[in-house]
């Protein structure tokens, strides 16, 4: 069965730092990868996505995120944290083809100091 | 910018008591979706609904729960008795057409508290 795995729980960085937030997924092809942002009392709004091609992908907000089959992650980046980029993310995948349902991993939770 | 929207943001509940949760998806989407997580755990896809009638649930989606698009605007969660274990963020999500290649469009999503 398809997971995606979050290692990080919690990151702390500073402001004007770098991020690279991590992102494993198990599946037998190559899946359609997302990265979505939670900021609190908002709904989860998509960053990025990746389906096939170029396997560095850019998103909204800076982001940019890196699809490494051989690793089978989906890694999320920034190259300068701001302030409002304190949030809970999520690295999900979708199945080609084959269901709706995007199957999401535990989430990161983004403390950003200034 | 539409957007997904959710009542009630907060819902209390006693254990046994029914509940319903409500979702305005974006008015020209035809898929909705509910998910839901449980604190400290991952998203969990339900249920998807299409055409008013549920095109693919998961095994989380019992007898308990049911989904209904009541009228051109709403879309429903419905938790028949209510177990402490169904305490959880549920998300509701709408996109314009079926495949997860076409964005789904989430709500700010209703905590549910079963005590």
């Amino acid at each position: 069965a398809q997971s995606v795995t979050q290692p990080d729980i919690h990151i702390t960085v500073s402001e004007g730092a770098s991020l690279e937030l991590r992102c494993n997924y198990s599946y037998g092809a190559t899946p359609y990868l997302f990265w979505y942002v939670q900021s609190p009392g908002q709904g989860l709004q998509l960053l990025l996505k990746y389906f096939s091609g170029d396997t560095l992908v850019q998103g909204i907000k800076g982001f940019e995120a890196e699809f490494k089959r051989s690793q089978s992650s989906f890694n999320l980046r920034k190259p300068s944290v701001h302030w409002s980029d304190a949030a809970e993310y999520f690295c999900a995948v979708g199945v080609p083809d084959d269901t709706d349902k995007l199957i999401f991993g535990t989430g990161t939770r983004l403390q950003v100091f200034p | 910018e539409p957007e997904v929207t959710q009542t009630p943001s907060h819902q209390v509940t006693q254990m046994g008591q029914e509940v319903i949760l409500r979702c305005v998806p974006i008015s020209n989407h035809l898929y909705f979706y509910w998910y839901r997580q449980i604190l400290g755990q991952k998203v969990e896809f339900l249920v998807s609904f299409y055409n008013n009638e549920i095109s693919e649930k998961s095994e989380i989606f019992d007898d308990q729960f049911s989904v209904e698009r009541p009228d051109g605007s709403n879309f429903t969660l419905k938790i028949r008795s209510t177990k402490l274990e169904d305490s959880a963020m549920y998300f509701c999500a709408s996109s314009a057409a079926t495949g997860t290649h076409y964005e789904q469009y989430f709500g700010p999503g209703t905590r549910l508290t079963v005590t």
